[in-house]
């Protein structure tokens, strides 16, 4: 059973628009939430994280929200660029391991 | 500058065969992970290890193993390749915490 659901495989937004990618969990036990982004034939590189204890994280035109209650978190990228057009996967901790848990990706295209 | 490698890049080999898909990092990381990415399931944990000499099965273990003689090298052998085993494999290293370095990847095809 999938601990960390993404459940839009792709996703379509104008140049300039914002970009909003949703990410599902079901442990609470997760503590840190973070995410990747993978161009083709390229391994995945990470692009912002949070932590369990906070609600939101900004950096530059990307922001990730956390929403406890719910397990749910969301990044949101403003604007969105052609270049951001990748597949994103969201990834958690569980407490002190050192592996991660990924989602299974959401295929963001941005049109010119 | 410290990078993660891996090889080969693509490899096509037959049913049944033996293969070792090889990682080399020079970020002198304890941590190194390796996963498979299939359409549909994302990237799921296939083996890590925490060190030298320590390795642990990860959710699809199964059909894989793992050898850490070395802080650089963590290669993936599949014992007995099978058409379910085709994949594009990625390996990652980390220090600690949660700060992956992913490689670029193998792209296996069992035929």
């Amino acid at each position: 059973d999938q601990q960390v659901k993404q459940n839009s495989p792709s996703l379509s937004v104008q140049e300039g628009r914002i970009s909003i990618l949703n990410c599902d969990y079901t442990n609470s036990m997760f503590d840190y939430f973070l995410w990747y982004k993978k161009y083709p034939a390229e391994g995945p590189t990470f692009l912002i994280s949070i932590s369990s204890i906070k609600d939101k994280n900004e950096d530059g035109r990307f922001t990730v929200f956390l929403n406890k209650s719910a397990k749910h978190l969301s990044l949101h990228i403003v604007p969105s660029q052609p270049g951001d057009s990748a597949v994103y996967f969201c990834a958690a901790r569980l407490g002190s391991a050192r592996q991660l848990t990924f989602g299974s990706g959401t295929q963001l295209t941005v049109l010119p | 500058d410290a990078e993660i490698t891996q090889s080969p890049r693509h490899k096509i080999t037959e049913t049944g065969r033996q293969v070792t898909l090889a990682c080399h990092q020079t970020w002198n990381h304890n941590n190194m992970f390796w996963y498979r990415q299939d359409l549909g399931h994302g990237l799921r944990l296939i083996h890590y290890s925490y060190g030298v000499h320590d390795t642990n099965k990860g959710e699809v273990s199964d059909g894989y193993s793992v050898s850490r003689s070395n802080t650089e090298d963590l290669p993936l052998t599949l014992e007995s390749a099978a058409s379910s085993q085709t994949s594009v494999y990625f390996c990652a290293s980390s220090p600690g915490g949660v700060g992956y370095t992913f490689g670029s990847g193998t792209r296996l095809t069992v035929v």
